[in-house]
């Protein structure tokens, strides 16, 4: 079946440090592949998507990029501020109608000033 | 606010008794869903519903829980009999076919004494 394996956290980082969160997935046909972000008391967020190999997600200085040859997905920021401190779900979604994803566990990051 | 909302926030009860969360997605999505997420995991997928359609069922859900969403609108989640493994988070989200992101209310953190 479909499953999501994410590094273990906590992540603890200087404000202005490079961020990676890696991610790899195991999937029957073409998954799309998405990052989801969770701040304290808050429902999850999408952050980005990719659908197909090769694509590159991208939104407010996170990029991921679909690599299926290696069948990651991982996450970065260049610079990583105060205010990106939360918690960071890898998912993918069947291929098909219902786009019913599959999470992993969950990555927590710490940013300090 | 017109993103997805969740009632109760939080719910407190004892192992036995039965409780009942409401979900009301953005107005136009016709796909509604729920999941469970537990301390330290990503969300698990319980139901969801296109329209007033359940067409899906983890077999997580137990017979313990059911769902409806009698009007294509707004959702609840019944939890029959509750147990102490059902100490949760209960997440809805709501998207709009085709697309394929879905939109997180905060959830209903439930605590079974």
């Amino acid at each position: 079946g479909n499953s999501v394996t994410q590094m273990e956290g906590p992540v603890t980082l200087s404000e202005e440090a490079f961020l990676t969160i890696n991610c790899t997935y195991t999937a029957t046909g073409y998954p799309s592949l998405f990052w989801y972000v969770q701040y304290p008391g808050e429902g999850l967020q999408l952050l980005l998507k990719a659908t197909k190999a090769d694509d590159k997600g991208s939104n407010k200085g996170f990029e991921a990029t679909y690599r299926k040859e290696t069948t990651s997905f991982h996450l970065e920021k260049g610079s990583v501020q105060v205010s990106d401190s939360a918690v960071y779900f890898c998912a993918l979604s069947r291929s098909g109608g219902s786009y019913i994803p599959t999470f992993g566990r969950g990555t927590s990051l710490i940013v300090h000033p | 606010d017109t993103g997805v909302s969740q009632d109760p926030r939080h719910k407190i009860t004892k192992r036995g008794q039965n409780v009942t969360f409401r979900c009301d997605p953005i107005s136009e999505h016709n796909r509604l869903y729920w999941y469970r997420q537990t301390l330290g995991q990503g969300p698990e997928f319980l139901t969801y519903f296109q329209n007033e359609a359940q067409l899906e069922k983890s077999r997580l859900l137990s017979d313990r829980f059911s769902a409806e969403r009698p009007k294509g609108s707004f959702s609840t989640l019944e939890i029959q009999r509750t147990e102490q493994g059902d100490s949760a988070m209960y997440l809805c989200a709501s998207s709009l076919v085709p697309y394929n992101e879905q939109f997180f209310g905060p959830g209903t953190r439930l605590t079974v004494l």
